[in-house]
């Protein structure tokens, strides 16, 4: 079975420094998710991505975040000045097709747990 | 409005028993309500999901309880196994919309 792939699965960067998480969705998936969860907790909604623009961004996803695809494959979050609470493990989810939501689930990678020091 | 409100925060249930986990929602514009299941250290995996119209939906062990004039959805587990020790969470979204907001989570222990 097709599945989401992210790299690294983990990643340990100083206060202030850039980090880019990236993230191999669903070849044939449109819809592109960045999620956060903070030690285990609630699973947050950063930012969606469709047709090469964002669609939709949370109030957490500020100047200091950005999403790219690149290419035809790969997906990039990328946190411009890292905080101490921008620990967290962040997952990246494609779908594909938001017009038939119950036959169209959120498919997840396994997470890149970031650690900001 | 769009919050998604989840209990218990965790449960403990005897192997073989029945697992309940409630959700309750105010967005009525919300037309699909998934059920996550998360094991430590993987992502969220959907385990089962329904739509506003259906009041139950199950496939094997795992039920969904859907009451739409009191907005709340629930997840039963039926016989319980060790194997069903994880996190779950209940999600919802809108029609056409973009983001699936997700419940604060439960954590399941079954106890052998």
């Amino acid at each position: 079975e097709p599945e989401v792939t992210q790299t690294p699965s983990h990643q340990v960067t100083q206060m202030g420094q850039e980090v880019i998480l990236r993230c191999v969705p669903i070849s044939n998936h449109l819809y592109f998710y960045w999620y956060r969860q903070i030690l285990g907790q609630k699973v947050e909604f950063l930012v969606s991505f469709y047709n090469n623009e964002i669609s939709e961004k949370s109030e957490i996803f500020d100047d200091q975040f950005s999403v790219e695809r690149p290419d035809g494959s790969n997906f990039t979050l990328k946190i411009r000045s890292t905080k101490l609470e921008d620990s967290a493990m962040y997952f990246c989810a494609s779908m594909w097709d938001r017009r038939s939501s119950y036959n169209s689930p959120l498919h997840f990678g396994n997470g890149t747990r970031l650690t900001v020091t | 409005q769009q919050q998604v409100k989840q209990s218990p925060q965790s449960l403990i249930v005897q192997k073989g028993g029945i697992s309940i986990i409630n959700c309750a929602y105010e967005n009525t514009a919300f037309d699909y309500f998934p059920w996550y299941q998360q094991f430590p250290g993987k992502g969220p995996a959907l385990l089962i999901a329904i739509r506003p119209d259906v009041s139950e939906k199950k496939e094997g062990r795992f039920t969904i309880s859907f009451n739409k004039s009191a907005k709340q959805f629930s997840l039963h587990i039926m016989d319980s196994q060790p194997g069903d020790s994880a996190t779950y969470f209940c999600a919802a979204r809108m029609a056409g919309g973009f983001k699936t907001i997700f419940g604060a989570g439960t954590r399941l222990f079954v106890k052998a």
